[in-house]
């Protein structure tokens, strides 16, 4: 059955500072892979998405993601975070049904 | 543009009690579900529907009910409420791609926030 795993349960860093967020997963053929975050309080926003072609792909508010097979990973970065970005985030892999891994919560420094 | 409602938004139920949860779409997506969130866990399936009359099992189906009569709606029932239930309800859907590839993302109503006393 697939999996997401979110290792960082929290994290926090400096408004301007580059952010990861990782995600591994276990999917038994090609994963439909996808990151979206929850503001407090309200439902979840899709960020980015990947099946095939480039590894590397762009979302909205200025993230990216990498897949990369061998290591089973699709991590997400921003070069430089704002304080908005503050917020929970989710890895979620499947096809007709969605699994999500437990979140990573953003904390933003001023 | 709706999107996806959930109602009610809160609810309170006693131990035994029972409800159902209504969640309804209005962009003639194909694929519904319910999650339960909690904090430290995240998101986790309860019950997803690929159509019309057509329910399946996720993660945590256990003390709950589903059914999907009509293609714009999924209805999450609890039949005799525990307190181990009580948690935020999200309702999801998606659009079933022409190449039958699962792209589509998630579409999610605002939640329900249920406490079992």
């Amino acid at each position: 059955a697939q999996s997401v795993t979110q290792p960082d349960i929290h994290i926090t860093v400096s408004e301007g500072a580059s952010l990861e967020l990782r995600c591994n997963y276990s999917y038994g053929a090609t994963p439909y892979l996808f990151w979206y975050v929850q503001s407090p309080g309200q439902g979840l926003q899709l960020l980015l998405k990947y099946f095939s072609g480039d590894t590397l792909v762009q979302g909205i508010k200025g993230f990216e993601a990498e897949f990369k097979r061998s290591q089973s990973s699709f991590n997400l970065r921003k070069p430089s975070v704002h304080w908005s970005d503050a917020a929970e985030y989710f890895c979620a892999v499947g096809a007709s049904d969605m699994r999500f891994g437990a979140g990573t919560r953003l904390t933003v420094k001023p | 543009n709706a999107g996806v409602t959930q109602t009610p938004k809160f609810r309170v139920l006693k131990t035994g009690q029972s409800m159902t949860l209504l969640c309804a779409q209005d962009m003639n997506h194909e694929y519904m579900y319910w999650y339960r969130q909690d904090p430290g866990m995240g998101l986790r399936l309860i019950h997803y529907s690929v159509g019309e009359g057509t329910t399946a099992k996720g993660e945590v189906p256990d003390g709950y009910n589903v059914s999907r009569l009509k293609k714009q709606n999924f209805l999450l029932g609890l039949e005799s409420a525990a307190p181990s239930q009580t948690s935020v309800y999200f309702c999801a859907s998606k659009k079933r791609d022409r190449d039958r590839s699962y792209n589509s993302p998630l579409h999610f109503g605002n939640g329900t926030r249920l406490t079992v006393t």
